[in-house]
């Protein structure tokens, strides 16, 4: 069984311009996190979709972020427009319905650096 | 005040003793208490899951809950270089509902050979 995939594994960007991160979560996995490490600081949750539902947004930062997860499948973190502060490792993860963030599997994470 | 608190090392000790990894919390609304391990640039990785307070044995790892102290400890036995890693804590509220993680800063653990 093939574990949870993120893309891209590293990005570069500029200040300014837009990002677009992909999480795959595990096959028949309806709970999809995403979270964020910065830089020194703890990992930190950004949102939680079942299936195509925003179950919990508390933890996205601003309106620049914007995730998205259509047809309940694969889902998407887009950033836009980037900001230094932006920076960090951004974690993806997935688990059975029920089994919420006890037994979530994580993916290898999308490092994000803004310069 | 952060809600967990975690000591973030280095902690280095030799091959084959016993180590101890702990965090506190500050709120005693969390049920579900995690311990994962994070090789570098990868994910990380769930070692065990605890719900409210006890003890609970994989192998040569033991997770304990304090929820009086509000305070959990990580025991990993025989310890293997191997086991050199970051480990975090990660706590939550409920497994249905209100499901986000809150972790702690993660302690980068060196098993000397």
């Amino acid at each position: 069984e093939a574990g949870v995939t993120q893309f891209p594994s590293h990005s570069v960007i500029e200040k300014g311009q837009t990002v677009t991160l992909r999480c795959d979560p595990i096959s028949g996995h309806d709970n999809l996190y995403w979270y964020r490490r910065v830089m020194g600081k703890e990992i930190k949750f950004l949102l939680h979709f079942v299936k195509e539902s925003k179950q919990d947004e508390s933890g996205m930062p601003n309106n620049r972020f914007l995730a998205e997860r259509t047809g309940g499948t694969y889902s998407t973190l887009k950033v836009q427009p980037a900001e230094l502060e932006d920076s960090g490792v951004y974690f993806c993860a997935s688990s059975h319905l029920g089994q919420g963030g006890t037994e979530a599997f994580f993916g290898q994470g999308t490092r994000l650096t803004v310069v | 005040q952060k809600e967990v608190e975690q000591d973030p090392g280095p902690l280095s000790v030799p091959e084959g003793a016993i180590v101890s990894l702990n965090c506190t919390y500050s709120n005693s609304a969390f049920q579900y208490f995690m311990w994962y391990r994070q090789y570098s640039r990868k994910g990380p990785e769930l070692l065990m899951y605890t719900y409210s307070s006890g003890n609970k044995e994989d192998g040569r790892f033991t997770a304990q809950v304090d929820k009086s102290s509000k305070y959990i400890s990580l025991f990993i036995r025989d310890s293997q270089p191997s086991d050199s890693a970051t480990y975090l804590c990660a706590m939550g509220l409920s497994n249905f509902g209100n499901e986000k993680l809150t972790f702690g800063t993660g302690t980068r653990l060196t098993i000397i050979p």
